[in-house]
């Protein structure tokens, strides 16, 4: 079983508040994701990271931001929630395989947070 | 075209059957193919992971490269209600800036029928 902590599971917040959704692993991963993912629909990269004080922006374009100070913990932040923001976010983690390395891109899910905004 | 394509499904199969999964990718580059497994409402999690070398067998589960045609499968012997879920093919990126990240297909729909 992967180790890798996601919090809150559930969170229901009202329009313009800021929120913090934590994603922590213990496996050592140099690697981390965040995945956007509405009910029955693809997975959406939002966002990974490298390693410490390492960002990148994924594939789907997010109002949200995220931080890497420590290797073990990836929060992902959104300064004013709306309603379009709600979905279900999965958190991930990998080793840092590169193109070649097979097994070492292998990633590894949390439970996910499901964020309704009203 | 998509970078990872699936059949959105619902793929039917009574139980006992065989149950096949298909994806095709696009970036010739890719050296590494998984396949995952989410149930509704939960988070992926993997079943098998093959790299460009060969196929690979796990139990039930039998992963099948064909790089000449970009086509990855999966096959589910001896289908159980149990596996109704959705199959997500993902495909390692082979060039860029962002390489090693997965690329995922938005997932098939199978339902294995009692």
């Amino acid at each position: 079983e992967a180790d890798i902590y996601q919090t809150p599971r559930y969170l229901v917040i009202g329009t313009g508040k800021k929120i913090t959704l934590e994603c922590s692993q213990t496996m050592g991963h140099d690697k981390m994701y965040w995945y956007q993912q509405d009910p029955g629909m693809e997975l959406h990269l939002i966002h990974y990271s490298y390693g410490v004080n390492s960002t990148e922006k994924g594939d789907l374009s997010s109002e949200s931001t995220v931080s890497r100070i420590r290797t073990e913990h990836f929060p992902l932040t959104l300064e004013s929630a709306r309603p379009s923001h709600t979905s279900q976010y999965l958190c991930a983690s990998s080793e840092n395989g590169g193109f070649m390395s097979g097994a070492k891109n292998i990633q590894y899910f949390g439970a996910g947070t499901r964020l309704s905004v009203l | 075209q998509k970078e990872v394509e699936q059949n959105s499904g619902p793929l039917s199969v009574p139980e006992g059957a065989i149950a096949s999964l298909n994806c095709t990718y696009s970036d010739r580059g890719s050296q590494s193919f998984f396949w995952y497994r989410q149930y509704s409402g939960k988070s992926p999690e993997l079943i098998m992971f093959i790299y460009s070398n060969g196929d690979k067998e796990d139990g039930r589960f039998t992963a099948q490269l064909n790089k000449a045609s970009q086509y990855v499968s999966l096959l589910i012997r001896d289908s159980q209600p149990s596996d109704s879920a959705t199959y997500l093919c993902a495909v390692n990126r082979g060039y860029g800036g962002s390489q090693g990240n997965l690329i995922f297909g938005k997932g098939t729909k199978l339902s294995v029928k009692p």
